[in-house]
């Protein structure tokens, strides 16, 4: 069964700090990765999707990167706002091809 | 164009009272999938469909829970003699068939069982 661990399990900066998220899972069997911000009572919104044959994807001041064989990805988050204080949740597609299997999250405060 | 939607958004029922949750997906997204967020958890798979029939309800937890899908859009969660354990906010998303195409999430329905 498809583990997914995020760490750390919550995360408070100033404002302007970079930094950068973690995400792992026990099974390397994947067809992709997404990163999805989920603000207080709200649903979830996709940030960035990384396909398997994939090593990275960047929007805007978001980059996140795949290491299939190793288990892990990363967000990173450049000059961060406190507009970025919400929960990051890591999501991978299994070999069902169509259930997300979710960390925990992180839930982050920027502070100003 | 319209995102995911999902009636109600917040959901308070008794226990024992049965309860339904409605999804209306995107227009012309054929796979349509229910999670469950639990607090302080990531939303947890619970049912899959393709079209009209359910391709794995293997995460549902227990035969109080089904899912229908009549007419290959709108879907509804049916909850019958509502437990306090089935408290948590309820997930609709829907997509293209295929595993490369993104899961589209609605806002949810927030269930509280009292």
């Amino acid at each position: 069964k498809q583990e997914v661990t995020q760490i750390p399990a919550a995360l408070s900066v100033p404002e302007g700090e970079n930094l950068v998220l973690n995400c792992s899972f026990t099974d390397s069997a994947i067809y992709n990765l997404q990163w999805f911000r989920q603000d207080p009572g709200k649903g979830l919104t996709s940030l960035l999707l990384i396909q398997s044959s994939q090593r990275e994807q960047t929007s805007g001041r978001l980059n996140a990167s795949l290491d299939k064989s190793s288990g892990r990805s990363t967000l990173y988050i450049a000059a961060s706002q406190p507009g970025d204080s919400a929960t990051y949740l890591c999501a991978v597609l299994g070999d069902s091809g169509y259930a997300l299997n979710f960390g925990k999250g992180t839930s982050l405060l920027v502070t100003p | 164009g319209a995102g995911v939607s999902q009636t109600p958004s917040n959901k308070v029922t008794e226990k024992g009272k049965y309860v339904e949750l409605r999804c209306d997906p995107i227009s012309g997204h054929t796979a349509l999938y229910w999670y469950r967020q639990s607090l302080g958890q990531g939303p947890e798979f619970l049912i899959y469909f393709q079209g009209t029939g359910a391709a794995d309800d293997s995460g549902l937890p227990n035969d109080r829970f089904f899912a229908v899908r009549p007419e290959g859009s709108v879907s509804t969660l049916k909850i019958q003699r509502t437990e306090r354990g089935d408290s948590a906010v309820y997930l609709c998303a829907s997509s293209f068939s295929g595993a490369a195409y993104e899961q589209y999430f609605g806002p949810g329905t927030r269930l509280t069982v009292t």
